[in-house]
């Protein structure tokens, strides 16, 4: 089955500055990997997703990147803000098992002012 | 904010009790995933329900079990509760089609079960 691995585990970052975090995934046929922010005591929230047909999205602030050939995805958070302080998740699941997530195990990450 | 919302929000069970978690999905969501988060870690997929049939499950024994609702609600059941199952339980809605996959899953704000 897919196995997920993110890094890294904690992040610390000043205010301004950029934040990266690295998911890598095992199964080749996954092919949509999204990204969530779970803030302490609150449900995880869909903040982007990509799917295997690009190779990266962007939204404002934050944007995927994917490398199918390596297998591996990563989120980039620029101009980080404190309220960007959350634990975040990256998922990844494949067509034929549709909506079944595997999850890493989660960065947490702080923004100090 | 989705529309995703689950009952109860907190329980204390002791163990080998019972325990039914419900969950009712974002209008026009007919799938449901149900997940569990052990402190600290990422959300473990247990099942997912769609079109009131479990269509696909994972590595969770029987005793976690499943129902989805006509109106595509879904409970969640655990039998024989273990210290181990305390954990947040979450589900999640997306919308499947028979031909169109839509990948979104929106969460609900969980169940936080504790096992004594």
């Amino acid at each position: 089955g897919e196995n997920v691995e993110q890094h890294p585990s904690t992040l610390s970052v000043q205010e301004g500055d950029s934040a990266v975090i690295k998911c890598t995934y095992s199964d080749s046929a996954s092919n949509y990997f999204p990204w969530y922010k779970q803030e302490l005591g609150k449900r995880p929230q869909l903040i982007i997703d990509i799917r295997s047909n690009v190779g990266e999205k962007k939204d404002q602030r934050i944007a995927v990147t994917l490398n199918k050939t390596a297998k591996h995805f990563s989120l980039h958070i620029t101009e980080t803000q404190p309220e960007d302080s959350a634990v975040y998740f990256c998922a990844a699941s494949a067509t034929d098992s549709w909506g079944k997530f595997q999850f890493g195990a989660g960065t947490q990450v702080v923004v100090t002012p | 904010e989705t529309g995703v919302t689950q009952s109860p929000t907190h329980l204390i069970k002791t163990r080998g009790q019972q325990v039914t978690l419900r969950c009712s999905s974002q209008s026009g969501h007919n799938t449901v995933s149900w997940y569990q988060q052990a402190l600290g870690q990422g959300p473990q997929f247990i099942f997912q329900y769609y079109r009131e049939e479990e269509n696909g499950r994972g590595n969770f024994p029987p005793r976690f079990s499943g129902l989805q609702f006509p109106n595509y609600s879904s409970e969640l059941n655990v039998n024989a509760l273990e210290l181990d199952d305390s954990a947040l339980y979450l589900c999640a809605s997306s919308q499947g089609y028979d031909d169109v996959i839509s990948y979104e899953q929106y969460f609900g704000p969980g169940t936080r079960l504790t096992v004594t």
